[in-house]
Order: structure tokens, then sequence, then C-alpha cells
């Protein structure tokens, strides 16, 4: 089994849609949970951390169900500029800072 | 831009060869982490570093070696390249503080052939 899973996609939905990435983890001991955002050919960048209480930046939301080990990302109203692969990333903790990293769930927006 | 920065950007080798990528880290970062994208996949976490020293090793082989300067700076040294080790290498750097927001250099993509 993976310690990130992710569905793959592609998402395919028209601008202005609400669309929803979820994510399960394997390590019960995981810490630290992140989405990050990679536009095709270039490197990840940090979306947003993600807290048991939930958290919501603007148009995204992210959510942590750790008794579940599950975590997901909504974004609201898409815009084409969201069209990206989304990567969910855990910390199991330990002595590196060692980031775990889902394949990714590719989401195309559509005018 | 995250302030991280990566040499080169594009990189062929034949099989057998040894390569050296470099990794400048973003201003005031002091670990330097290293990870292995293949295409179509997530990131791998390679190996780790702080204060020049190896904090931390994913699951590959010992012909993966790095190392960090006083500046914060690293390299990623690859020996015996094999065809599998084509990828993009991704540099990333983060403060003490905060080491698991981590900032990605733009990568290097090696391929072998």
């Amino acid at each position: 089994r993976k310690e990130v899973e992710q569905d793959p996609g592609p998402f395919n939905v028209p601008e202005g849609a609400t669309v929803a990435f979820n994510c399960t983890y394997s390590n019960s001991a995981s810490q630290s949970f992140f989405w990050y955002r990679q536009d095709c050919r270039k490197e990840p960048k940090l979306l947003m951390s993600v807290y048991s209480s939930g958290n919501e930046d603007g148009r995204f939301t992210a959510q942590l169900n750790r008794a579940s080990q599950y975590i997901s990302l909504l974004i609201r109203d898409s815009k084409l500029s969201d069209s990206a692969t989304y990567l969910c990333v855990v910390n199991i903790g330990g002595t590196a800072s060692k980031l775990t990293f889902g394949t990714g769930t590719r989401l195309q927006v559509t005018l | 831009e995250t302030g991280v920065t990566q040499s080169p950007t594009h990189l062929i080798k034949t099989r057998g060869q040894q390569v050296t990528l470099r990794c400048s880290s973003q201003s005031g970062h002091n670990t330097v982490s290293w990870y292995q994208q293949a295409l179509g996949q997530g990131p791998q976490f390679i190996f780790q570093y702080y204060r020049e020293e190896e904090n931390g090793r994913g699951n590959f082989p010992p012909r993966f070696s790095g190392l960090q300067f006083p500046n914060y700076s690293s390299e990623l040294n690859v020996n015996a390249l094999e065809l599998d080790d084509s990828a993009l290498y991704l540099c990333a750097s983060s403060f003490e503080q905060s080491p698991y927001e981590q900032y990605f250099g733009p990568g290097t993509r090696l391929t072998v052939t």
C-alpha cells in the first residue's frame, strides 16, 4: 500500500465549478499535512498546510480527519488558472523533515 | 519565485557516467532536501542536509550522495548512472524553525541514455 494515495484524475471541470480532491495516508504517526500545487514541468509550490480544525484560504478549503487518515481539498469557483496537479503531502516525523508525496491529482478547468 | 536556484536546468548523460547537480537555497534557509520526481509520479525524498551533515535519507542506494557547504548550498552526486535515474531532481530549502514548509527550486531534468 502506498504511503499517500490520491486519485490521479484528470478532473475536467468547467470554470466556476466546485471540485474536491481526496487523499488517504497509511501511517497513523503522520504529523504534518500539506497540499502542494505543481504546474506542468514546474516545481511544486506550497498551496496550504492542513490542520485538524480545517482551514480556508480564499477559494480553497482543506480538511483533515485523523481518525480516518484522510485529507481533502475543496476548490470553489474554479478558475482557468487553477489547472495544475495537486499533490497531497504528509510528514511522518523523525529526525528528518522528510515530505512524502502522493502521485498527484490533475485538474483541468475549461471554459 | 522562491529564491531557490538549481543548475544545470537540463542534462543528458550516458549510462555508467557520474553527475553532479547543484542547489542554492533561499536566503536564511539552512536545511536542504533533495527529491527525485519520475514522470507521472510525486517527488520522492532522497536525503536532507542540515548544518553540513546528512540528516535523513530515503530509500536510495549509496551511489546517491550529497554535500552541503557553509553557505548552505548543496550538491547531489549520482554515480554509475542507470536508465531509471532519468527524472526531475528537485532541491528544497527550509528554515530550521519551519522544516516542513519547504520551498522548491525549478529542478534539473536529467536524461540517462
